[in-house]
């Protein structure tokens, strides 16, 4: 079981906008940054949101990332077929001092 | 542009060890960052392995500590993985990938089965 919980799915229909919430505690997301990583089907993952709200280099901005205490969120607006993937939050837990993942989210486009 | 390319067995025995290794271009992994490992089972969310720091020190997932071991062959601009006495729990995905408080770029992945 994930330290980091995010919903298993959430779906909307093309155009929409989405938000994915990722929660933890104090000793990884209340004082550590948040990234966000996209897995397409059969790819590997990508780096969509590092530092709590940054986006890579050709990441678009339609991709955003906040964080609020022991909690984060991915939004993206306009939904397109192309984002159906997995989502995954990640941050390092001071307690674990290892990496942890969140336990991953599906995002269907209606 | 970095780029990262596991490679190794696709299968392993049962009790056995598994050994990957993870080639870095474009990048020297003496320079700079983390460098780690991170498995997904088929089906499955991701799992941190571990990091091997630029330095050489290591980090690994306390669930896996036991039996995993990360080196660096620097000269070959290289790391590696042995997972030892497996079981199919450890059928995955491996992934190597390169990290900086977060894993920027990572290997296609290499898919590793442990069956008898």
């Amino acid at each position: 079981q994930s330290l980091l919980t995010q919903p298993p799915s959430v779906s909307a229909a093309p155009g929409q906008k989405v938000t994915i919430s990722c929660s933890g505690s104090s000793s990884n997301i209340g004082n550590n940054y948040v990234s966000w990583y996209q897995q397409l089907p059969g790819t590997a993952p990508k780096l969509l949101i590092y530092e709590n709200n940054k986006r890579p280099s050709g990441i678009p901005d339609r991709f955003s990332g906040s964080k609020s205490g022991t909690s984060a969120t991915l939004g993206f607006t306009g939904l397109q077929t192309g984002d159906e993937a997995d989502y995954y939050c990640g941050t390092w837990d001071s307690s674990l001092s290892g990496y942890v993942f969140g336990s991953g989210t599906k995002v269907t486009v209606l | 542009q970095v780029q990262l390319q596991e490679s190794g067995p696709g299968l392993v025995k049962p009790s056995e060890t598994l050994s990957l290794t993870c080639t870095v271009s474009g990048y020297s992994i003496s320079s700079g960052y983390q460098w780690g490992w991170i498995r997904q089972p088929p089906g499955k969310g991701l799992e941190w392995i571990g990091n091997i720091h630029h330095s050489g020190s290591t980090f690994y997932n306390p669930s896996l500590k036991s039996r995993v071991t990360i080196s660096a062959d620097t000269s070959k601009n290289q790391f590696s993985l042995k997972l030892s006495s497996v079981t199919a729990a450890d059928t995955a995905v491996y992934y190597c990938a390169r990290y900086g408080h977060f894993f920027d770029y990572w290997g296609q992945g290499t898919l590793v089965t442990v069956s008898s």
